[in-house]
């Protein structure tokens, strides 16, 4: 199976910083990589898919990039309503979630 | 719109059947996938099935104690799950695949049912 890791494991930021989520794969895994976001009590939302596709809906302070092994999802002015877990996830193979980034309030 | 139902409080080693009913899509044409979230953890695939059932796959977890199956007459994804272990204390999620392939990630979900498995 691939395992995905991400970093940092959680990060405490104020509304309007710039913030990056790391994603790494074990092996790699092309452009086969997702991330969603994912509130308490609410269902996981798909953001971003095949590294850099924007879903419909999403704001563009949302972006990912990347390719191989090695992403990013980066949020270019944090709103209220980011805060958030955040996972990347692969398919390149069964499906496999990385552990989750937990964006909270400084 | 993804509406899961089926979870409940069952013993170990006792079985449950999970539902999940879609509408608003074409629900023939798309893989489906559960997904679950065990209390503090994050996000675990747990099993997914293509469009015409031709291929399905189960993450090590759960496979040979897991069947996943949909119905297409009646709109519906399940999960069969057997020999339940503690371990499978989870939320579970059923989610649509956004397109023809992995590159479209899962873009429609429900809200989950619970699963508690306890003596």
């Amino acid at each position: 199976d691939i395992q995905m890791t991400q970093s940092p494991s959680s990060l405490s930021a104020s509304v309007g910083d710039k913030i990056t989520i790391t994603c790494r794969a074990s092996r790699s895994i092309t452009n086969y990589l997702n991330w969603y976001q994912h509130k308490p009590g609410r269902a996981p939302k798909l953001l971003i898919s095949a590294v850099s596709r924007l879903q419909s809906g999403v704001p563009s302070r949302f972006s990912g990039s990347g390719s191989g092994t090695d992403f990013t999802l980066t949020i270019s002015s944090l709103q209220p309503e980011d805060f958030a877990t955040y996972y990347c996830q692969q398919t390149y193979s069964h499906p496999t979630f990385g552990p989750g980034t937990t964006v909270d309030i400084k | 719109q993804l509406v899961e139902s089926g979870g409940g409080l069952v013993q170990p080693g006792r079985s449950l059947r999970l539902s999940c009913v879609a509408s608003g899509f074409s629900f023939d044409d798309y893989a489906m996938h559960w997904v679950r979230q065990a209390p503090g953890k994050g996000l675990e695939w747990v099993a997914d099935i293509s469009w015409n059932s031709a291929t399905i796959g189960y993450a090590d977890s759960v496979k040979g104690r897991f069947t996943i199956s949909r119905d297409s007459a009646k709109n519906s994804l399940y999960l069969e799950m057997t020999s339940l272990r503690l371990e499978d204390t989870a939320l579970y999620y059923c989610a649509k695949n956004g397109g023809s392939s992995g590159l479209d990630g899962m873009d429609v979900w429900g809200q989950g049912t619970t699963v508690v498995v306890s003596s």
